[in-house]
Parts: C-alpha cells; sequence; structure tokens
C-alpha cells in the first residue's frame, strides 16, 4: 500500500525566513503529487500539483514544490514565509487515473510563522 | 474549480442520534468522495459516493453507521448514525472531474462535528 509521510510535525519559522517542508511517498509507480493548505478555521485549499513535466512546480501564493523521482520526494518550498503562510500543510500521493483509497494523505506540517 | 459548499458547518449533537450532512457541487462532478478528520490528524478517506448505486466504503467503515446517497451528479449525502463521542470529528467532501480535471480533488468547508 502507499504511504506518505512528511519529515516534521511542527515547523515554527520567523517571517522572512525561507521555508521547506519534506514529504516522501513509497509507491513503485508513476504518481501524481499535491501539496494542500488547511488555513486556521479555513477548509482545504490545493496549493500546487505535479503531473508530469518540469519537476518543479510553482503554486500560487509563492510556493513552488520540487520533485525528485530519484529520491520519491516531493518538498514544498517558499523563499521568504509571512504570518499568513501560518497553517496546516498536507501532501497528498495518487497513481494516475487512481481515486479513494489510492489517494493518500500525509499526516501534515504544521507551519506556525512568528510575526 | 468547482464551488462545494457543506451543511451543516457545525453542529453538536447527542450520543446515540444520527446526522446528516450536506454536499453540494456547483457544477456537475464525475466523482465524489466522503473524508474524515479527527482533531490535530490528517484525513481518512470513508468512502466514494456513486452516483445512483452504493458507496465504495474504505477499510474500517460500513454503510451501516455511514450510509452515503449521491442521487445526481451535484449532491451526496453523508449521515453519521448512532453517534458517539468517537466521531466528533470534520467531515469533508470533496469532488474530482471538474472542468475536465479529473486527477485532483477539492474540498469543501467541512462539518464540525462535535457528540456529546
Amino acid at each position: 500500500a502507499q504511504s506518505v509521510s512528511q519529515h516534521n510535525h511542527h515547523v515554527i519559522l520567523s517571517e522572512a525566513a525561507s521555508l521547506e517542508l519534506g514529504c516522501n511517498y513509497s509507491y513503485g509507480g508513476t504518481v501524481n503529487l499535491f501539496w494542500y493548505v488547511q488555513y486556521p478555521g479555513q477548509h482545504l485549499q490545493l496549493l500546487l500539483k505535479y503531473f508530469s513535466g518540469d519537476p518543479l512546480v510553482k503554486g500560487i501564493k509563492g510556493f513552488e514544490a520540487e520533485f525528485i523521482k530519484s529520491k520519491f520526494s516531493f518538498n514544498l518550498r517558499k523563499p521568504s514565509v509571512q504570518w499568513s503562510d501560518t497553517a496546516e500543510y498536507f501532501c497528498a500521493v495518487m497513481p494516475p487515473g487512481g481515486y479513494g483509497q489510492n489517494f493518500v494523505f500525509g499526516p501534515g506540517t504544521r507551519l506556525s510563522v512568528l510575526p | 474549480s468547482a464551488v462545494i459548499s457543506q451543511k451543516p458547518s457545525r453542529d453538536i449533537c447527542q450520543r446515540g442520534t444520527s446526522l446528516t450532512i450536506q454536499c453540494q457541487v456547483d457544477s456537475q462532478v464525475t466523482m465524489m468522495f466522503w473524508y474524515r478528520q479527527q482533531p490535530g490528524q490528517s484525513l481518512t478517506l470513508i468512502a466514494t459516493a456513486n452516483q445512483g448505486s452504493e458507496a465504495t466504503y474504505e477499510s474500517g467503515f460500513v454503510i451501516d453507521k455511514f450510509p452515503i446517497s449521491r442521487p445526481n451528479l451535484t449532491f451526496s449525502t453523508l449521515t453519521v448514525s448512532n453517534m458517539s463521542p468517537e466521531d466528533s470529528s470534520i467531515y469533508l467532501c470533496s469532488v474530482a472531474g471538474t472542468s475536465g480535471f479529473t486527477d485532483t480533488q477539492y474540498f469543501g468547508p467541512g462539518t464540525r462535528l462535535t457528540v456529546l
């Protein structure tokens, strides 16, 4: 079965610091990769996704992620965080055309940005 | 992406009662799902709601406890039956297959359920 791990449970940064949240998955074939964000009191939103092509994907709000196939990783980055980036971040993996149990979420990383 | 609404947004219920949660999408979608997000945890898929037929449940979830309906391509309901405090959670509806993007899920705002 597929699994998704996220390196950190809780990350605390000061404003303007750089961010990298780790995501690793276990799946032997081609995958689609996602990062979702859940701001406090708000619903889950799609930040970015990777299906194929350029492994460096740009999303909304200045976020980007890099897919490294050899490392089974899809780390999320942002060069300079803001207080408004405080949220829970979830990595998710799914094989193309797959749904249901094949869409697997990581445990989430809580990001706290200090003003 | 589609606009997804859920009703109610939150509720407080007594043990042993049932609650039906509605999910409405503003456009037809191929697939609809129901998730549970327990406090401080990630999302767990409950079932895939199939239009016009029985839902497909994931391991650990059964129809008697979580009956699901999907009468058309824009609407689904999830009922949490015979509730206990362990059912306190956020229940999320998600959809896929909007505007040709079949491989991306979009989520509703969730229903926060507290069972006393």
